[in-house]
């Protein structure tokens, strides 16, 4: 157990709609990441929140958005959805700032039909 | 165009026997790590190297960084069935980790 707890593990939803993924870290990380795994793009960086405020952007479209909240927890929302959006999305956190030793959450699973 | 290229993609093989996968990049990396993934699980950090040249052992697995620090190998002694999962190598540049996507090991009993 990594301590990342990610919520819901299994979504499934239609295209045009919205959702909103969430992640609480590890006790103390101040550090949230956000990825997308799928099987033809492998592990893209989304986007990075340190302490609640945003510190580096990846590969995140526009139709995708996030937030880290006052007690560290963080979503991450994806609106118009389309099927190409179906993926893995992983949460990691890490005590500080540097990305130098991430912990992954287990990941939510989202198929857009 | 992916940052860190992976090789094999996709290996299985025999328990008991050795295997080697490589993690290649243009790029020069401060540290490079390399996690295990299993199915339905996210990515487990393995280890971490930092020196050009540095080589750890982590019971059966033994990470290779290379002397110019642009690429790295894992190499597994007398495989495991445990060891089946999906080896990421990540780059450590800009304070960010960069993934490839993977190198897939079967194991098979």
């Amino acid at each position: 157990d990594s301590g990342v707890t990610q919520t819901p593990k299994h979504l499934i939803t239609a295209t045009g709609q919205r959702v909103t993924l969430r992640c609480s870290p590890r006790s103390g990380d101040l550090s949230v990441y956000w990825y997308q795994q799928s099987l033809d793009q492998g592990l893209q960086f989304l986007i990075q929140y340190y302490n609640g405020e945003e510190r580096a952007k990846g590969n995140i479209l526009e139709r995708f958005s996030a937030q880290q909240f006052p007690d560290l927890h963080s979503e991450l929302n994806l609106s118009s959805l389309e099927l190409g959006d179906s993926a893995l999305y992983f949460c990691a956190s890490s005590a500080r700032q540097r990305e130098t030793e991430a912990f992954f959450g287990q990941g939510t699973r989202l198929t857009v039909v | 165009t992916q940052l860190l290229e992976q090789s094999p993609q996709f290996l299985s093989i025999q328990e008991g026997e050795n295997l080697t996968v490589y993690c290649n990049s243009s790029s020069v990396f401060s540290s490079l790590q390399w996690y295990r993934q299993e199915p339905g699980e996210g990515p487990v950090l393995l280890v971490t190297v930092v020196t050009g040249g540095e080589v750890k052992k982590l019971k059966r697995l033994t990470f290779q960084f290379g002397d110019a620090r642009k690429d790295s190998s894992l190499h597994i002694t007398a495989a495991q069935p445990g060891d089946t999962g999906l080896y990421l190598c990540a780059g450590v540049g800009n304070n960010r980790l960069a993934f490839g996507k993977g190198n897939q090991v079967v194991v098979i009993p």
